[in-house]
């Protein structure tokens, strides 16, 4: 069962455009919502979260919109960059018993052409 | 040391071989977590350890798999007569304490033929 489901699998945006990548969950236990941000060869790297009790959390050019109700989160990209080209993965944070086991979507990889 | 250090980054070794995979947190983070990246799919959990508490290895895929952690630092995560089907990058994360951020090494890459 993949309690995280990620789309899409890969995305192509122009230079200066709007990179959206979409996320769905399952379990309503879940409390932390980060995206993590991977380059060839690296591990990945947290690139912004936010928690159920926000709707929408930016930093930069980086925006998650959470919907708790349709249980959906995603991940806007603004004035795309080349540099951006990554793949990216969401996950959630498990609640209760265990509040520190992340699962993760199956990652979108980003390519963005100059 | 500023970052999670894994070793080796590349490993390639024959089917039934065993082999150890090494990780150096963060100094003075207390929460080391292992993953599992297989091409095309997400991070599969594997294990955590959280300072003297018993870990959690409800991720690990068989017997065959084991890791510790020594002195709450280093981790060793070793897999024993390694199948095909063992070939992803293995990860290690640390972090200060459960509810920060995780920070994750570059990974090793295993290669069973």
């Amino acid at each position: 069962q993949q309690q995280v489901k990620q789309s899409p699998q890969s995305l192509i945006v122009q230079k200066g455009g709007i990179s959206i990548i979409n996320c769905a969950y399952e379990n309503t236990a879940f409390d932390y919502f980060p995206w993590y941000q991977q380059f060839p060869g690296k591990g990945p790297a947290l690139l912004i979260a936010i928690r159920p009790d926000v709707s929408e959390k930016k930093e930069g050019r980086f925006t998650i919109s959470f919907n708790k109700s349709a249980k959906q989160f995603s991940l806007h990209i603004m004035d795309s960059q080349p540099g951006d080209s990554a793949t990216y993965f969401c996950a959630a944070r498990g609640g209760g018993g265990s509040n520190y086991k992340l699962t993760f979507g199956k990652g979108t990889l980003l390519t963005v052409n100059p | 040391g500023a970052g999670v250090s894994q070793s080796p980054s590349n490993k390639v070794t024959e089917k039934g071989k065993d082999v150890e995979l090494r990780c150096d947190p963060i100094s003075g983070h207390t929460a080391l977590y292992w993953y599992r990246q297989s091409l095309g799919q997400g991070l599969e959990f594997l294990i955590y350890f959280q300072g003297n508490s018993a870990p959690d290895k409800s991720g690990l895929p068989s017997d065959r798999f084991s890791a510790e952690r020594t002195g709450g630092s280093v981790s060793t995560l070793t897999i024993q007569r390694t199948q095909q089907e063992d070939s992803a990058v293995y990860l290690c994360a640390s972090s200060l304490q459960v509810d920060y951020g995780y920070t994750f090494g570059s990974g090793t890459r295993l290669t069973v033929v």
